[in-house]
């Protein structure tokens, strides 16, 4: 395989439950990120990862966890999530954070489609 | 905070015809991105542009960077069914933090 790979393609949970999406990079890039993208909102940002180290994390709920036990991987907990919570969560990489160099490229992968009920 | 408006929100046109797409901010940026998403993948990037009023062509796309690099515009020739999707334009901040607008959701109808 190459690129991002996410799985699920699709998730739906209840309110209670706790499930875990996982993301695979095949890439050798050191950076890894979590977007959200809602139906009425632009792509958000929610945390990025640089060399395994969390190094962004914008405002995101606690019942939102990541964890990136190395370059290749990035997992997104979820727990007791909210009906708003629906939406897709993408994830991307990038050969490195960049220093504002305009070239610099994420890739993304298909995201998981998340229904919370 | 930087915010990029991209108009028109919603496009629906029939194969062969043009159309153009605006990326609109009041701040000035050192470069901006293009990405196209299809129906059930993300994102993936088509340019970057960098000086003002640079000009870029990916076969039947042309971007253009505005002269004070504050606007970006995405204009599409004979669109076809395939270019169906949701077109992005994205700042990047220090670190790699791309900010998206809202997107430009386009359906071409054969």
């Amino acid at each position: 395989e190459t690129g991002v790979t996410q799985t699920p393609r699709h998730l739906v949970m209840g309110m209670t439950n706790k499930k875990s999406l996982k993301c695979e990079q095949h890439l050798g890039h050191n950076a890894m990120y979590w977007y959200k993208q809602s139906a009425k909102k632009p792509l958000e940002l929610m945390f990025v990862y640089s060399l395994e180290e969390r190094v962004e994390n914008n405002s995101v709920p606690s019942r939102f966890s990541p964890e990136c036990p190395n370059s290749s991987h990035l997992f997104l907990h979820l727990h007791t999530l909210q009906p708003e919570d629906s939406a897709l969560y993408l994830c991307a990489s990038s050969q490195d954070l960049a220093t504002g160099t305009p070239n610099e490229k994420l890739f993304f992968g298909s995201g998981t489609q998340l229904s919370v009920l | 905070t930087q915010l990029l408006e991209q108009s028109p929100q919603f496009l629906s046109i029939q194969e062969g015809e043009n159309l153009t797409v605006y990326c609109n901010s009041s701040s000035v940026f050192s470069s901006l991105q293009w990405y196209r998403q299809e129906p059930g993948e993300g994102p993936v990037l088509l340019v970057t542009v960098v000086t003002g009023g640079e000009v870029k062509k990916l076969k039947r796309l042309t971007f253009q960077f505005g002269d004070a690099r504050k606007d970006s515009s995405l204009h599409i020739t004979a669109a076809q069914p395939g270019d169906t999707g949701l077109y992005l334009c994205a700042y990047n901040n220090a670190g790699n933090m791309l900010t998206f607008g809202g997107g430009t959701r386009l359906m071409v109808k054969p």
